[in-house]
């Protein structure tokens, strides 16, 4: 089954303890990203893959990082988590020149 | 980023239509989306339109296209309880690497 996979899918942490959340796909897509959802601002690229080794900033890439070192995996890193990252995040994968974004099932992520 | 701009609730009716609007800023946006959202899941792609459409007809939803008003919306013939659902409307740029969505529109349906 085509799909993209996200773990964990809640996580309550403390200010300060990196983490990282884990995404993966298996429909070979070149291209990745990290969204956050937060209520009344909708879904905000963070970062995003367009292969192996490229990585680009979305519109709110502070206080994240990212490695695409295979092309079926695209890792979110919270170094320093903090409060104002509590948040709702979705990984998406497409294919290069497609419209079509699959969404994996998204983290709850509460920072304390 | 570019504003995509969205109400953020609407209700209706079982068996009413439903219509849901969204206004964009970029006027090179390639593709225009509507995504839904169920309760805890992720989004799931409804309908496209391209840029130089006007509309977009897939069996109960038509999507409309006014490019000079930078306006979107998402018609839903005969609505049922099985839309209740959270509506992005989302653009992408010719690069197909950045998307912009708006805040959703949370449709309820009453039976």
């Amino acid at each position: 089954e085509a799909q993209v996979t996200q773990n964990p899918r809640y996580l309550i942490t403390v200010t300060g303890k990196k983490l990282t959340v884990t995404c993966s796909q298996n429909m070979n897509h070149e291209y990745m990203s990290w969204y956050r959802q937060d209520p009344g601002l909708g879904l905000r690229q963070i970062y995003y893959s367009m292969n192996v080794e490229v990585t680009d900033k979305g519109d709110v890439p502070e206080g994240y990082k990212v490695s695409r070192k295979e092309k079926r995996n695209f890792p979110l890193i919270l170094e320093s988590p903090s409060p104002n990252q509590t948040s709702l995040y979705f990984c998406a994968s497409w294919d290069s020149g497609s419209y079509e974004q699959y969404f994996g099932p998204g983290t709850r992520l509460t920072v304390t | 980023g570019e504003d995509v701009e969205q109400s953020l609730f609407l209700s209706v009716r079982e068996g009413d239509s439903s219509v849901i609007n969204c206004t964009y800023t970029d006027s090179s946006s390639t593709y225009l989306y509507w995504y839904k959202q169920e309760p805890g899941a992720g989004l799931q792609l409804l309908t496209y339109i391209f840029s130089n459409m006007d509309m977009k007809q897939d069996q109960r939803l038509t999507v409309l296209l006014n490019k000079k008003d930078k306006h979107l919306s998402l018609r839903i013939a005969d609505t049922q309880t099985g839309d209740s659902a959270i509506y992005f409307c989302a653009e992408s740029l010719y690069n197909f690497n950045k998307f912009y969505f708006g805040s959703g529109t949370k449709l309820n349906v009453k039976p």
